[in-house]
């Protein structure tokens, strides 16, 4: 069983430049997340879907973040304009709603805003 | 509110012994599920135990069992004959229902395992 593919691992950009990673959960697992986990810290949820709707984005800063899941599989977050203090993992997961809800956990994406 | 509370930053653990990192929770939500995940270097994070609000016994898997204390509110994670291989962060987690599951997790603790 494949796991959960993210991409890029590692981007670096200029503060005030835009990025965008990509996520693909594994198959048949119907809720996704994002999670923002600066170094030393444990992770934080940024947005939670349940197949292509949005079950939590209460500490999205929204402002500059987004994201979406159009066809309830594959999952996008966005971050315009960047700042510092995102330099961070971003960490996508999926979970299986209906069993202990274990989280499923891609490699990361890691975000150095210079 | 729901809370997850890992008190200790770091631990050191001689090869071969026992060691047990502290989490404790806040939740006004009867039914929840507690876990623990360890996160190497190479910054994947993985599942090692599960716990439910409702399961009569502490749960154990392998060399990890979690001793979970309801009233205390606490689920601690006990790894027997550590090895080297443990040193990593470990996160505790809760999974809770309020208009949805959501999982929220700890600050971790960094585990040290000395030779």
């Amino acid at each position: 069983e494949a796991g959960v593919a993210q991409s890029p691992r590692y981007k670096i950009i200029e503060k005030r430049q835009s990025v965008a990673f990509w996520c693909n959960p594994i198959s048949g697992h119907a809720t996704l997340y994002w999670y923002q986990q600066i170094l030393g810290q444990g992770p934080k949820l940024l947005i939670q879907f349940q197949n292509n709707g949005v079950v939590d984005d209460s500490q999205l800063p929204k402002d500059r973040f987004s994201a979406e899941r159009l066809k309830g599989v594959d999952s996008t977050l966005k971050i315009q304009p960047a700042k510092l203090e995102d330099s961070a993992v971003y960490l996508c997961a999926s979970s299986f709603p209906f069993n202990t809800g274990e989280l499923f956990f891609g490699e990361g994406s890691r975000l150095t805003v210079l | 509110a729901q809370k997850i509370t890992q008190t200790q930053p770091g631990m050191f653990v001689q090869e071969k012994e026992a060691v047990t990192l502290d989490c404790t929770y806040d939740t006004s939500d009867p039914s929840y599920g507690l876990f623990w995940y360890k996160q190497p270097s190479s910054g994947e994070m993985i599942f090692l135990i599960y716990q439910g609000s409702y399961d009569q016994q502490n749960a154990t898997e392998g060399r990890y069992s979690l001793n979970f204390q309801k009233a205390r509110k606490s689920a601690n994670l006990v790894i027997s004959a550590s090895q080297l291989g443990d040193s990593a962060m470990y996160f505790c987690a809760m999974r809770y229902n309020t208009g949805g599951f959501k999982t929220i997790f700890g600050a971790g603790t960094r585990l040290f395992v000395k030779a």
